[in-house]
């Protein structure tokens, strides 16, 4: 099994902020890593894939970076829809796992 | 547009089984392109992927549930299913149903439901 720990698992941030999450993994993945963003009730979305792909329809202001063991997201000016939870996800082995989240709140 | 809803009791009883269906629309699980998985969120927690199925019946599915899980497919109503067997309160989640790129390469969740909670108490 695959251990993946995220941090930090709570980031408070004003918007307009450049804020930046960050994702470990316990082995190399190359770049088999997605992120994913929760609001509260709602079911995750897709926002990237192999590790710095966005997903279509995902604003440019989403970037995300690594390979190998050490993954990075970034929102580089953050705005008021973007305050919620993100999560890694890798897809290099099974079973698929998750890391632990990161909730993104307003300073 | 793909959608997925999932369906099935929202209480389920101690050691009893616990079986959700997912309803596929705006695509057809038998193209073979896709892997269907359920992923399920205690509440307040974080994620975690059970298993997944392709339309042929080929599954896959975690090993911390693999003893309690069959997943199946109904290619004929556009539905695959979960059924979860002995369930504790630890079972209580949020579960979701999505599609799965699948083939090794590929195997994140583009479509999601909006997911159902499930109660496991007496």
């Amino acid at each position: 099994v695959i251990w993946m720990t995220q941090s930090p698992s709570l980031l408070s941030a004003s918007t307009g902020d450049r804020v930046t999450i960050s994702c470990r993994m316990s082995q190399g993945i190359s770049s088999y890593l997605a992120w994913y963003q929760q609001k509260p009730g709602k079911a995750p979305e897709l926002l990237i894939y192999a590790a710095s792909t966005l997903q279509n329809g995902v604003p440019s202001r989403f970037s995300g970076s690594g390979s190998g063991t050490d993954f990075t997201l970034t929102i580089s000016c953050l705005q008021s829809e973007d305050f919620a939870t993100y999560y890694c996800q890798q897809y290099y082995s099974f079973p698929l796992t998750f890391g632990g989240g990161t909730k993104v709140e307003i300073k | 547009q793909v959608q997925l809803q999932e369906s099935g009791p929202g209480l389920v009883k101690p050691s009893q089984t616990l079986s959700l269906t997912c309803t596929v629309s705006g695509g057809s699980i038998s193209s073979g392109d896709y892997y269907w998985s359920w992923i399920r969120q205690p509440p307040g927690k974080g994620l975690e992927w059970i298993g997944y199925i392709y339309y042929s019946g080929s599954t896959y599915y975690n090993p911390s549930l693999k003893s309690r899980v069959t997943i199946s497919v109904d290619t004929s109503k556009n539905q695959f299913s979960l059924k979860l067997s002995s369930v504790t309160a630890a079972d209580t989640a949020v579960y979701y149903c999505a599609r799965d790129g699948g083939d090794g390469y590929n195997d994140y969740f583009d479509y999601w439901g909006q997911g159902t909670l499930v109660t496991v108490s007496s």
